[in-house]
């Protein structure tokens, strides 16, 4: 079965350093592999996805993950962490053993912006 | 807009009371599902359909209904709501059976006392 592991609950940067959200991730085959963010008393909003295309995946508003199969990682990405950035972020792994893309998400990590 | 819809957006409610939380999408799209969140688990797949009149449970179905009557509509049901189902509840629509990319609503909070 698929799993994905968020290493971290909560994570805390100060504006204009880098952030690194960490996931592992559990497949029996190649999978898909998304991220998701969620702003206070918003829906989720796709970041952005792997699908078997180039390993170092971008995103929107600067983010990026890369995908490594050795160490079955999916970790999310950002050069310079912006107030705006503050929000909860799901790694996601595809699941296509029941005959359709059944989503399966990670507990979630919480981004902290600190002035 | 591309968008799916959820109302109502906050609601209280008392043990045993009988509620329907609606969802609508207008992307013409086939497969739509709900998830609850609770703190430190992430989303947990409720029901999901692959089409009209086409449902099936996901991983945490106890004590909800769904009908998929319309192919924009999705309600989720609970007969009689208990207080271990208070959580945010989202719906999420997306294309076809491999579904890539699914869209969310913006959630419903609902608290049962």
């Amino acid at each position: 079965a698929q799993s994905v592991t968020q290493l971290d609950s909560h994570v805390s940067v100060s504006e204009g350093t880098p952030v690194l959200l960490r996931c592992n991730y559990s497949s029996s085959y190649s999978p898909s592999l998304f991220w998701y963010v969620q702003h206070p008393n918003k829906g989720l909003q796709l970041l952005l996805k792997y699908t078997s295309a180039a390993t170092l995946v971008k995103g929107i508003n600067g983010f990026e993950a890369e995908f490594k199969k050795s160490e079955t990682s999916f970790h999310l990405t950002k050069p310079s962490a912006h107030m705006s950035d503050a929000a909860e972020y799901f790694c996601v792994v595809s699941d296509l053993t029941g005959g359709y893309n059944k989503l399966i998400f990670g507990a979630g990590t919480r981004l902290a912006v600190h002035p | 807009e591309a968008q799916v819809t959820q109302n109502p957006r906050y609601l209280i409610t008392v043990t045993g009371k009988k509620l329907t939380v609606t969802c609508s999408q207008n992307m013409n799209h086939e497969y739509m599902s709900w998830y609850r969140q609770d703190p430190g688990l992430g989303l947990r797949q409720i029901y999901y359909s692959m089409n009209v009149e086409v449902t099936d449970k996901g991983d945490v179905p106890e004590g909800y209904k769904v009908s998929r009557k319309e192919k924009r509509n999705f309600p989720l049901i609970l007969e009689s709501p208990s207080p271990n189902q208070t959580s945010l509840y989202f719906c999420a629509s997306g294309e076809g059976r491999t579904v890539d990319t699914q869209y969310f609503g913006p959630g419903t909070r609902l608290t049962v006392l």
